[in-house]
């Protein structure tokens, strides 16, 4: 029973490549959220989706950031032309239901490095 | 504003000696009071987690006290060890609120434990 995976591990970009993350849920949920930690900080709410739906995509910065959660595979966080600071931890959780939060499970992240 | 003020930073502890943790939340709509502990390079997995109906929830060797006037929560970790040395993040969400389940997390406190 695999947890949430998340790919790749660690990303090097060079400022103004783009940068795709992947995140499998856990077998049977189908809401993921992701959320950002910059060094030394909290994780920052990001985007919530189900899916084929964003549902809450308030933290999302408005430009080059876009998020999908297909009806079939991984959900995908988009960073388009990044830049230095961008440079973070990048953490999706899932759960299997409306109102999961409580019950969510994240995964070990990506570490994306921007050069 | 939606957020939530975590002290200290950081956190010595003898072994055997309790860790405290405190938080501070102004949201009067947030209704689920979680704490994570995360691992070098790992994703943050959820260590226990209070509703504001009770004033005081423990599992084991950890314990959340809640005060809902005040607004605050703590974790205790008692005769903490050394395998207890982590990052530490205090959270809240409002979980009735569908839709709108993110968490809102504290800036986080490394705590180490010390022979």
């Amino acid at each position: 029973n695999a947890g949430v995976m998340q790919n790749p591990r660690h990303l090097v970009r060079r400022r103004g490549q783009e940068a795709r993350l992947r995140c499998s849920p856990m077998k049977g949920h189908s809401h993921v959220y992701w959320y950002r930690q910059l060094p030394e900080e909290g994780l920052k709410f990001m985007v919530y989706l189900q899916k084929e739906n964003i549902i809450d995509e308030s933290g999302m910065p408005k430009e080059r950031f876009s998020a999908e959660f297909p009806k079939e595979g991984p959900s995908i966080l988009r960073i388009q032309q990044v830049v230095r600071g961008d440079s973070a931890a990048y953490f999706c959780a899932s759960s299997f239901r409306t109102g999961g939060i409580a019950e969510a499970f994240f995964g070990q992240g990506t570490r994306l490095t921007v050069v | 504003q939606q957020q939530v003020k975590q002290s200290p930073q950081s956190l010595i502890v003898q072994k055997g000696g309790i860790s405290i943790i405190n938080c501070a939340y102004e949201n009067t709509a947030f209704d689920y009071f979680p704490w994570y502990q995360q691992f070098p390079g790992k994703g943050p997995a959820l260590l226990i987690a209070i509703r504001p109906d009770v004033s005081e929830k423990k599992e084991g060797r950890f314990t959340i006290s809640f005060n809902k006037s005040a607004k605050q929560f703590s974790l205790h970790i008692m005769d903490s060890q050394p395998g207890d040395s982590a990052t530490y993040f205090c959270a809240a969400a409002s979980v009735r609120n569908f839709g709108n389940e993110k968490l809102t997390f504290g800036t986080g406190t490394r705590l180490t434990i010390i022979p």
